[in-house]
């Protein structure tokens, strides 16, 4: 069965690097997302992707933050300079036109 | 601001019984509500809802959309242990994006054996 598969499993960084999370989204899919979920809370909408540009974007998603379609089949997610607060599981989505999305397995972003 | 709640929060049950979870929304530009359960890391699909009235089933889950009353209810018959997970009910909103999804917290179910 077709899966978004996102690499890396962890990512541990220091406060004020920069981090691309990285995911290959379900082939026939045109759109993708990403989401974040901070240990004990909502998963949270950052950001859609589509046609190979932001479609909208929640108020989580600001400057320091940015994605990119690099390739036929990657899809990534930059954080410029990382912050404490930025730790969390990020899942990378995509659907196709019917609106079904499907997650990946998630990147645990930690910034010590 | 658009909000949605699960409720309960957490369910312990044991093998064999039926739980009903419920998911209340208000937001605007509804489009659909999508139920998803989450095991370990990644919200597995589970349904995606659209009309009221019309539920969906599959094998001993199913899930009914209210849209009069702006609920959702998602019911596991004959629970199994394997069923233990965090269910999200999340609901997607018109825009330009495909999926714009605005989860709730969560049930976190337990079935004991």
């Amino acid at each position: 069965e077709p899966e978004v598969t996102q690499t890396p499993s962890h990512q541990v960084t220091q406060m004020g690097q920069e981090v691309i999370l990285r995911c290959v989204p379900i082939s026939n899919h045109l759109y993708f997302y990403w989401y974040r979920q901070i240990l004990g809370q909502k998963v949270e909408f950052l950001v859609s992707f589509y046609n190979n540009e932001i479609s909208e974007k929640s108020e989580i998603f600001d400057d320091q933050f940015s994605v990119e379609r690099p390739d036929g089949s990657n899809f990534t997610l930059k954080i410029r300079s990382t912050k404490l607060e930025d730790s969390a599981m990020y899942f990378c989505a995509s659907s196709d036109y019917r609106g079904q999305a499907f997650f990946g397995q998630g990147t645990r972003l930690t910034v010590v | 601001e658009d909000k949605v709640v699960q409720s309960p929060l957490s369910l312990v049950v044991h093998e064999g019984d039926t739980v009903t979870l419920n998911c209340s929304y208000e937001v605007t530009n509804f489009r659909s509500l999508l139920w998803y359960k989450q095991e370990k890391k990644a919200p597995t699909f589970l349904f995606m809802l659209t009309s009221s009235g019309i539920g969906k089933k599959s094998g001993r889950l199913s899930s009914i959309l209210d849209k009069k009353e702006l609920f959702s209810i998602l019911n596991i018959t004959a629970t199994q242990t394997g069923d233990s997970a965090v269910y999200l009910c999340a609901v997607d909103l018109i825009n330009n994006a495909g999926n714009m999804l605005t989860f709730g917290g969560g049930t976190r179910l337990m079935v004991k054996p």
